[in-house]
């Protein structure tokens, strides 16, 4: 069955270091990935979108990578703040129900920006 | 513009009751969805809405029933509350061209369920 995994347990990171974030995927051909923001209470918002064709996309402080081969994008947070706390959710086009009646959410990573 | 609005933000029911949670969008957007999230479980599909006068299953529909008003508006019933019901609810919408084309999807801000 397909399965999207993201790293359950919380990442810590320091204020102004690299955060990297996993999300790894099976029995899946996305034809696109995308990462979300959750913030506690509040519902997801988007933030980047990678199609199976490009390697990376970056957007201000954000860089995506999406490796079909490995089956797995790297979400990455550079000059992190404690403002950039929150859950970050993978998001996968759903083959099974055609790629045109939603997606697939990952269960998230928490991240906590210490300063 | 206020995007995809929920109603009611938060609710307690009994088990056995009954309820409908509104959703509405000004995006003008074709396609419409309800998810729930609980802990350890992520964001599930209850069911979802391609067009107006359509609706589909989505991983989790039981228990649930939808209705697509009209191009805005998508609710969700439970018709019988049950425990396993406690949950939060979100709606949300995207544009959707069709076919395989990128699905980003706006989310309204929740509604927190408790059912007793």
């Amino acid at each position: 069955s397909q399965k999207i995994e993201q790293n359950s347990e919380a990442l810590n990171i320091q204020e102004g270091k690299t955060a990297t974030l996993t999300c790894n995927y099976t029995n899946y051909s996305p034809a696109y990935l995308q990462w979300y923001r959750q913030d506690p209470g509040r519902g997801p918002v988007f933030l980047l979108l990678i199609r199976e064709n490009e390697k990376e996309k970056r957007k201000e402080r954000l860089k995506v990578t999406f490796d079909t081969t490995l089956k797995q994008s790297l979400f990455h947070i550079t000059a992190s703040q404690p403002a950039d706390s929150a859950t970050y959710l993978c998001a996968l086009d759903s083959v099974v129900r055609g790629g045109a009646d939603g997606l697939t959410f990952g269960k998230g990573t928490h991240l906590i920006i210490q300063p | 513009n206020a995007g995809v609005t929920q109603t009611p933000k938060f609710q307690v029911l009994k088990t056995g009751q009954s309820m409908t949670l509104q959703c509405a969008q000004d995006m003008n957007h074709n396609s419409m969805y309800w998810y729930r999230q609980d802990p350890g479980m992520g964001l599930r599909l209850i069911y979802y809405s391609a067009s107006e006068g359509t609706t589909d299953k989505g991983e989790v529909p039981n228990g649930y029933n939808v209705s697509r008003l009209n191009k805005r508006e998508f609710s969700l019933r439970l018709e019988s509350a049950a425990p396993s019901q406690t949950s939060v609810y979100f709606c949300a919408s995207s544009e959707l061209r069709g076919g395989r084309a990128p699905d980003t999807q706006y989310f309204g801000p929740g509604t927190r369920l408790t059912v007793l």
